[in-house]
């Protein structure tokens, strides 16, 4: 089973508004990574955030990574047509490096 | 500098045939990752490759296998093909540990 989980599974908002999207997982990590994909295309990667870090900005993008309760939450402010997409965490694994995956978070901006 | 390229981009096969898929990783990358994507699965981890050696495998059956050669560049094959394989698989390199991945646009197969 994946670690990570992320929620809502979707999320649909209006041009301009913010989204939020959050990730958990379960066990000690190196670091945690955000990625988004177009249909039917490849990953992108948008920011990576270790473990000693508690946040990070790239541009409209905003992260936050809190080890206590193991969560991370992605804040895309001003959304724009174009950021409708999905967008999956992924943990690095402490104990042997392997990335685990979420299920993913597809975002809707409507125009 | 060139991203990941995977070829082929599409493939059609009929099931019991066999398939390879090709990815060429970023140059400089030595790590190279092979993910399976369905809608129903999500995004599954099928093995990792670093300098010509399987780091990581994930929990596929051994009818799915690959390798990776002097220059980096990997092959994944499947053989007895099933209906279930039908998937994006996806080729992504990094540069080490702890670094981002960087994701090919992925070879769609279909299985009849």
């Amino acid at each position: 089973s994946q670690q990570g989980e992320e929620d809502p599974q979707a999320l649909s908002i209006q041009e301009g508004e913010n989204a939020t999207m959050n990730c958990s997982y379960k066990t000690s990590i190196n670091n945690l990574q955000w990625y988004r994909q177009n249909s039917g295309r490849g990953l992108v990667h948008l920011i990576l955030i270790r473990s000693n870090e508690r946040e990070k900005h790239s541009g409209r993008l905003r992260v936050t990574l809190d080890t206590s309760k193991k969560s991370s939450s992605l804040l895309i402010t001003a959304s724009r047509a174009a950021d409708t997409a999905s967008y999956f965490c992924a943990t690095e694994k402490a104990s042997n490096y392997q990335l685990i995956w979420g299920a993913g978070t597809k975002l809707i901006i409507k125009p | 500098k060139a991203g990941v390229t995977q070829t082929p981009r599409y493939l059609i096969k009929t099931r019991g045939q066999q398939v390879t898929l090709s990815c060429s990783p970023i140059s400089g990358h030595r790590s190279v990752s092979w993910y399976q994507q369905t809608p129903g699965q999500g995004l599954q981890f099928l093995f990792e490759y670093f300098s010509e050696t399987q780091r990581n495998k994930g929990n596929f059956p051994g009818r799915f296998s690959g390798r990776q050669f002097s220059n980096s560049r990997s092959e994944m094959n499947v053989s007895t093909l099933e209906l279930g394989d039908s998937a994006l698989y996806l080729c992504a390199s990094s540069l080490k540990q702890d670094s981002p991945l960087h994701f090919g646009n992925g070879t769609r197969l279909t299985v009849t």
